[in-house]
């Protein structure tokens, strides 16, 4: 059972305006969370993270939000490129095992010009 | 350049025909990690290293075994590969852990299995 959910498989978005991604979990070890990004015939690559520390994470166009009670992160970029282009996956790490990493199944996002 | 270098970038074989996928990192990373990468399912762990000699079992390590006899390399074995292996997978390195560290990925094997 994914404990990881990326509902939404794909996003469409124009240019310039804002991408927000949607990322929810069950288990309630997860303390650390990531944004991973991935281009076609590529790895992927980090982007973002957030501690359950905070509630917001913000690395330029990219920022992550977290709310705990409701085991929800979204990923926002604004604005966005066609650079952007990509699968996002969501990504949480528990402290009581943090060479573990569940994943979420991936957004696909497409920017439009 | 730091890197994580998996071979083959493709690979297909037959049911039952042993087979490894090699991983390298150049990075003097101590942990590093397999992933398989399945649509609608994303990537799932199958084995990983903290260390040389030091393996454990990710969420999907049926079929598949590893070996960590030294610190840059982490081969991925097949000792009988069945069509429900069909699949991308990645090998990825973090210089102690991938829970709190950026995951560093090679760029994939994509591998079917006849």
């Amino acid at each position: 059972d994914q404990q990881v959910k990326q509902n939404s498989p794909s996003l469409s978005v124009q240019e310039g305006r804002i991408s927000i991604l949607n990322c929810d979990y069950t288990n309630s070890m997860f303390d650390y969370f990531l944004w991973y990004k991935k281009y076609p015939a590529e790895g992927p690559t980090f982007l973002i993270s957030i501690s359950s520390i905070k509630d917001k994470n913000e690395d330029g166009r990219f920022t992550v939000f977290l709310n705990k009670s409701a085991k929800h992160l979204s990923l926002h970029i604004v604005p966005s490129q066609p650079g952007d282009s990509a699968v996002y996956f969501c990504a949480a790490s528990a402290w009581s095992n943090d060479y573990k990493l569940s994943f979420g199944a991936g957004t696909t996002v497409t920017v439009r010009a | 350049e730091a890197q994580v270098t998996q071979n083959p970038r493709y690979l297909i074989t037959v049911t039952g025909k042993k087979l490894t996928v090699t991983c390298s990192q150049n990075m003097n990373h101590e942990y590093m990690s397999w992933y398989r990468q399945d649509p609608g399912l994303g990537l799932r762990q199958i084995y990983y290293s903290m260390n040389v000699e030091v393996t454990d079992k990710g969420d999907v390590p049926e079929g598949y075994k590893v070996s960590r006899k030294e610190k840059r390399n982490f081969p991925l074995i097949l000792e009988s590969p069945s069509p429900n292996q069909t699949s991308l997978y990645f090998c990825a390195s973090s210089s102690q852990g991938s829970g709190r560290e950026k995951l560093f990925f090679g760029s994939g094997t994509q591998l079917s299995v006849l």
